[in-house]
């Protein structure tokens, strides 16, 4: 079956403009996970969704980052303008349950680069 | 709050040598372990993972970790690498706090390996 996927795998943009990014679970999943790998780093939790409310969003960097999932199913991470510092790669993550033992299928991710 | 640390960045290896990638993690309260690994230009990919029992665990691709809960580590092994095991690997931990714990992942920085022929 299809795993995670996410779009655009590749997002350039300019400081200050203001960008999305869509990310679609593995049908079925209720919890949906955002983490963004800076370079030479381990993904850093963003936001966790369980169906369609955020129940988790301590890793939000700054009130410019922002997360919906309206119908429980594809998630946008939203970044208003942005800096320089948002360069990463963002992956996201979903699981059956949410529960500490589900398994967390990850998505290629976006490589988003703020000139 | 949790951290991991993943002791090496690189390691390079010849290919059929024996490897270990190195994870120490920290947390007041118990935790449930994960090993990822990355292959280019692909998602993380979930290689073993300890939630209780056994403290060797078995995973994809002739890997193991062994759960060390005095050391507070979780070592992953292969006996015999491939050249097709080069990646990296991330070592990551979720805490069981316990009521509405979740699976939020905690990672540590990465360890690339390098299989040389």
């Amino acid at each position: 079956g299809a795993g995670v996927s996410q779009t655009p795998s590749n997002k350039v943009t300019e400081k200050g403009k203001y960008v999305e990014l869509r990310c679609d679970p593995i049908s079925g999943h209720t919890a949906l996970y955002w983490y963004r790998q800076s370079l030479g780093q381990g993904p850093e939790f963003l936001i966790y969704f369980q169906g369609t409310g955020a129940a988790d969003d301590s890793g939000l960097p700054n009130d410019r980052f922002f997360a919906v999932r309206p119908e429980g199913s594809v998630s946008t991470l939203k970044i208003q303008r942005t800096e320089r510092g948002d360069s990463a790669v963002y992956l996201c993550a979903s699981s059956l349950t949410g529960l500490l033992t589900d398994t967390q299928y990850f998505g290629p991710g976006t490589r988003l680069t703020v000139l | 709050a949790q951290s991991v640390t993943q002791l090496d960045s690189q390691v390079p290896v010849f290919e059929e040598a024996p490897v270990e990638l190195r994870c120490n993690y920290s947390s007041s309260v118990s935790v449930y372990l994960f090993w990822y690994v990355q292959y280019p230009n692909q998602g993380l990919q979930l290689l073993l993972k300890y939630l209780s029992g056994s403290t060797l665990v078995k995973g994809i691709n002739g890997f193991e970790a062994e759960f060390n809960k005095s050391q507070t580590s979780f070592h992953l092994r292969k006996p015999s690498v491939h050249i097709s095991d080069t990646a990296e690997y991330f070592c990551a931990v979720s805490v069981n706090a316990g009521g509405t714990s979740y699976g939020k992942l905690t990672f540590g920085q990465g360890t690339i390996l390098t299989v040389h022929p």
